[in-house]
């Protein structure tokens, strides 16, 4: 039972590095998000995919970027990391836009 | 733009009670899902309850229940016999759909969450 697994799980960057966050889901889901949660707060929405090869925005997409090449994969990507951008990732995916959304276990990224 | 609101940073209750977590919204929209998930220290997000808003009953899955009130906004989660495992963040969200060039999906505004501490 994968679910929704996310690579990797802990993550130190220095500052001006760059880094890619793997999302992989075995659902045959067709939307997937990617969220992140500040310490002491909810989770706020990065990106989405309706389906491979398509995405957009969500709240707060300043700093990264997204690619949906497969139905299975959504990996984040981090251009030139910033301390504001410590966090906790989350990816999740649903079968449907109103269908229950699934998330993966957290990846935790500090920068420093 | 939709805004959800825990006005509890921290509960706390004892093994076996009852507690009641607290939730308001904000929208405009009519049709709408609500839902409940716990945090544990682990971090996963973990799906507790859902509430379609037309459906006027509350919804229920074994000892967690919702108070659903629609027309004032307020969403709350009760844990009855409470359980040392059921210590955790947990944060009510609202689900809205999301129209873009992109196509349609789902957008989840979450409420900045309740620590549950449980006692024996």
């Amino acid at each position: 039972n994968a679910g929704v697994t996310q690579t990797p799980k802990f993550r130190i960057l220095k500052i001006g590095q760059s880094m890619t966050l793997q999302c992989t889901q075995d659902m045959n889901h067709n939307y997937m998000y990617w969220y992140r949660q500040d310490p002491g707060m909810g989770l706020k929405l990065i990106y989405y995919s309706v389906g491979a090869g398509i995405t957009d925005k969500g709240e707060v997409p300043n700093g990264y970027n997204v690619s949906r090449s497969t139905t299975e994969d959504f990996p984040l990507r981090l251009e030139l990391a910033a301390p504001s951008q410590t966090s906790v990732y989350f990816c999740a995916s649903s079968y449907s836009s109103t269908g229950t959304i699934y998330f993966g276990e957290g990846s935790w990224l500090t920068v420093v | 733009a939709q805004t959800v609101t825990q006005s509890q940073p921290e509960m706390s209750v004892q093994e076996a009670e009852t507690v009641t977590l607290s939730c308001t919204y904000d929208t405009s929209e009519s049709d709408y899902y609500l839902f409940w998930y716990k945090q544990p220290p682990s971090r996963q997000m973990i799906l507790v309850i859902r509430q379609e808003a037309y459906k006027q009953q509350n919804a229920t899955e074994n000892r967690f229940s919702v108070n659903f009130q629609k027309a004032a906004k307020s969403f709350s989660l009760k844990i009855s016999d409470s359980q040392l495992g059921d210590a955790a963040m947990y944060f009510c969200a609202y689900r809205s759909i999301v129209r873009k060039d992109a196509g349609t999906a789902s957008k989840l505004t979450f409420g900045t969450g309740t620590r549950l501490q449980v006692t024996l």
